[in-house]
């Protein structure tokens, strides 16, 4: 089946300190991973995304690592801040229906950062 | 810099009544998309449009109907609303070509049927 999960429904953190959120998936076809950010009462923010040819992809503050041997991708806040506070999800893209692609949302985790 | 705006942010409706949630993004993509979140859950897909024109059925299309007269515009129907509608709707939009591009959202509108 198609699914995309989270190991860890929260997470919580010290200011200061690294953290890392993971996420399963199950479609070994999915070639294409994005994490979204999404803040209370907000839409989903992209954050960072990669491809199935990769294994590792920087950004600011932020790492993704994808494991396709075990289906297994995650993302790495370094020196975690206050405003990371979120939720964050994982998507998997399929394809779907032939003319765009079908976004998989996991349910997400829940970072809390504490001062 | 707009980006995908979304009216209304809240709304209450009775049972049966009938409602548009408005989406409209400046971007000029012609990919579109409906998502509603439940608490604690995950984002479903209700319908997507590649253009102006053409629409299909997402996961959950069921008491929604949604079109796409125009590039910027993708409003969102419920004719007869249900209290399984309580829910937070999302609209996305994206850029083509190309499959492996971010969706962009909205802030959401959040509504209760009671």
């Amino acid at each position: 089946g198609e699914s995309v999960g989270l190991h860890l429904p929260t997470l919580s953190v010290q200011e200061g300190d690294n953290s890392i959120i993971n996420c399963a998936y199950s479609n070994s076809a999915s070639d294409y991973f994005i994490w979204y950010k999404q803040e209370s009462g907000k839409g989903p923010q992209f954050i960072i995304d990669i491809r199935s040819n990769m294994d590792k992809r920087q950004g600011q503050r932020v790492t993704v690592l994808l494991n396709k041997t075990v289906k297994h991708l995650s993302l790495q806040i370094a020196a975690t801040q206050p405003g990371d506070s979120a939720v964050y999800f994982c998507a998997e893209i399929l394809p779907y229906g032939g003319a765009t692609n079908k976004l998989i949302f996991g349910t997400g985790t829940l970072l809390a950062v504490q001062p | 810099n707009a980006g995908v705006t979304q009216t209304p942010k809240f709304r209450i409706l009775k049972i049966g009544q009938s409602m548009t949630l408005q989406c409209t993004q400046d971007m000029n993509h012609n990919y579109m998309y409906w998502y509603r979140q439940d608490p604690g859950m995950g984002l479903k897909l209700i319908y997507y449009s590649v253009g102006a024109g053409i629409t299909d059925k997402g996961e959950v299309p069921n008491g929604y109907n949604v079109s796409r007269s125009t590039t910027e515009d993708f409003p969102l129907r419920l004719e007869l609303a249900a209290p399984s509608q309580t829910s937070v709707y999302f609209c996305a939009s994206k850029s083509d070509p190309g499959r492996n591009q971010p969706q962009h959202f909205g802030d959401g509108t959040r509504l209760s049927i009671l």
